[in-house]
């Protein structure tokens, strides 16, 4: 799986969009982005992911560059609940493999 | 849906007890269950793989004879740790992939062990 690399920590006030930055520059083309986040003393949590199109769901926002070297989570309304690691993850899409964890952002969103 | 349900949420042991950790796929079958583990402030770390029916496969430096991982049916797996430490204190967490593909894997909601 490719490397990923992210900001340790990052603040965001609430009500504003939290724009969470990965790069993967060594990606290959059949692997996928995927974005958990961990609340503290509780297990991960799905958010997303995308192959090479920007993505939307009900949490988040997906948004990959061109050459897929880099993406961006986007929060569009952060709240205090929204406090948590965020992990980027870029793997190939295979039911078999685990999820292998980098050291993630840690998001604080603040009043 | 696909939700892994994992007990206890917390537990306290005396040093040279074992625990049981157990996790539960509730709506789906997991042939596959990961166990990870956290320590304060750091990232998770896969311990081990295990597989309905079958021995499970063991991440490097992980003791395979400490950290007992039984895959008996598609619902349940779990880790036992066995003659616990002070310095087995951490946050175990499993994982199993959902069985819709794209879907990602779900996690339990993690066991804290405190060893004393």
């Amino acid at each position: 799986d490719a490397k990923t690399t992210q900001p340790p920590s990052m603040d965001c006030a609430e009500g504003r969009a939290a724009n969470l930055p990965c790069n993967h520059s060594t990606i290959s083309g059949n692997e996928y982005v995927y974005w958990y986040r961990q609340i503290h003393s509780q297990g991960p949590q799905y958010i997303i992911h995308g192959l090479k199109n920007n993505e939307t769901n009900e949490m988040a926002s997906l948004i990959i560059t061109e050459d897929r070297k880099s993406s961006t989570l986007i929060l569009p309304h952060a709240t205090l609940r929204d406090t948590a690691v965020y992990y980027c993850i870029v793997r190939v899409e295979s039911a078999g493999n685990m999820l292998t964890f980098g050291g993630g952002t840690r998001l604080m969103v603040k009043p | 849906g696909a939700v892994v349900s994992q007990h206890p949420s917390w537990v306290i042991c005396k040093s040279g007890t074992s625990v049981k950790i157990e996790c539960r796929s509730l709506d789906f079958q997991a042939t596959t269950m990961f166990w990870y583990r956290q320590f304060p402030k750091q990232s998770l770390m896969l311990m081990a793989t295990s597989n309905e029916g079958s021995k499970a496969t063991y991440e490097q430096g992980v003791e395979k004879d400490k950290f007992l991982i039984n895959h008996a049916s598609l619902t349940l797996s779990t880790l036992t740790v066995t003659s616990a430490h002070p310095e087995d204190s951490s946050f175990y967490i499993c994982s199993a992939p959902k069985s819709e593909k794209n879907y990602g894997y779900t996690f339990g909601s993690g066991t804290r062990l405190t060893v004393v």
